[in-house]
């Protein structure tokens, strides 16, 4: 079974500062995906950034950017020029893709790191 | 497109009583989900359905149960509510392809 592992509960940064927020995660497959979800106060999932393990090139979305290391199982966000509509949880997960059973395009979801943007 | 809708957005039950999570997509994707999120955790999946007819147990299964009759809808069951039912409850879609998950905006609900 896959694990994710993010060992930050609470970070928080300066309006316009960058803030890197660490994930790692347990898995023995070689073809999966990898997510970055944030959940603002309102509660609603957002998709942030996605990458795929076959891809060697670090996912980008305009000031969100992932350091994405499949050897040592990392899997980092890096959130540059930070704003206020920043301040939420942010959540690591994997999926491996339609590979039938239990785990059929199930997200794992890592314990969510609350991030808090101060102006 | 109105994505994925759920109802209610909040709900209070008593132990023991029963009700059903409305989870509503207009998107025509197969793939649906349903998970759990406890205060200050991670989402946990509770059932899943590739289809309309199909459907199957994710990680926290105990005392839900669900159907898919339509493509559209995926309703979750609680029977008999408990305390440990406490919790949100958020709906996911998913299409073909890209792999990311879309997801409703949640129904909180809480057993006193």
């Amino acid at each position: 079974a896959q694990t994710v592992t993010q060992s930050q509960p609470e970070m928080s940064v300066q309006e316009a500062e960058t803030v890197t927020l660490s994930c790692t995660y347990d898995t023995s497959e070689n073809n999966y995906y990898l997510f970055w979800y944030k959940q603002p106060p309102s509660r609603q999932m957002i998709l942030v950034i996605r990458q795929e393990a076959y891809k060697q090139q670090n996912a980008t979305e305009n000031r969100f950017s992932v350091n994405f290391q499949k050897a040592a199982k990392s899997f980092s966000l890096k959130i540059s020029d930070s704003q206020l509509g920043d301040t939420a949880m942010y959540f690591c997960a994997f999926m491996k893709p339609n590979a039938g059973g239990t785990s059929y395009g199930k997200l794992t979801f890592g314990q969510g790191t609350i991030l808090t943007v101060h102006p | 497109n109105a994505g994925v809708t759920q109802t209610p957005k909040f709900r209070i039950l008593k132990i023991g009583q029963s009700m059903t999570l409305q989870c509503t997509q207009d998107m025509n994707h197969n793939y649906m989900y349903w998970y759990r999120q406890d205060p200050g955790m991670g989402l946990k999946l509770i059932y899943y359905s590739v289809g309309a007819g199909i459907t199957d147990k994710g990680e926290v299964p105990n005392g839900y149960n669900v159907s898919r009759s339509t493509t559209e809808d995926f309703p979750l069951r609680l029977e008999l509510a408990a305390p440990s039912q406490t919790s949100v409850y958020f709906c996911a879609t998913r299409g073909y392809g890209p792999y990311e998950q879309y997801f409703g905006p949640g129904t909180r609900l809480t057993v006193t």
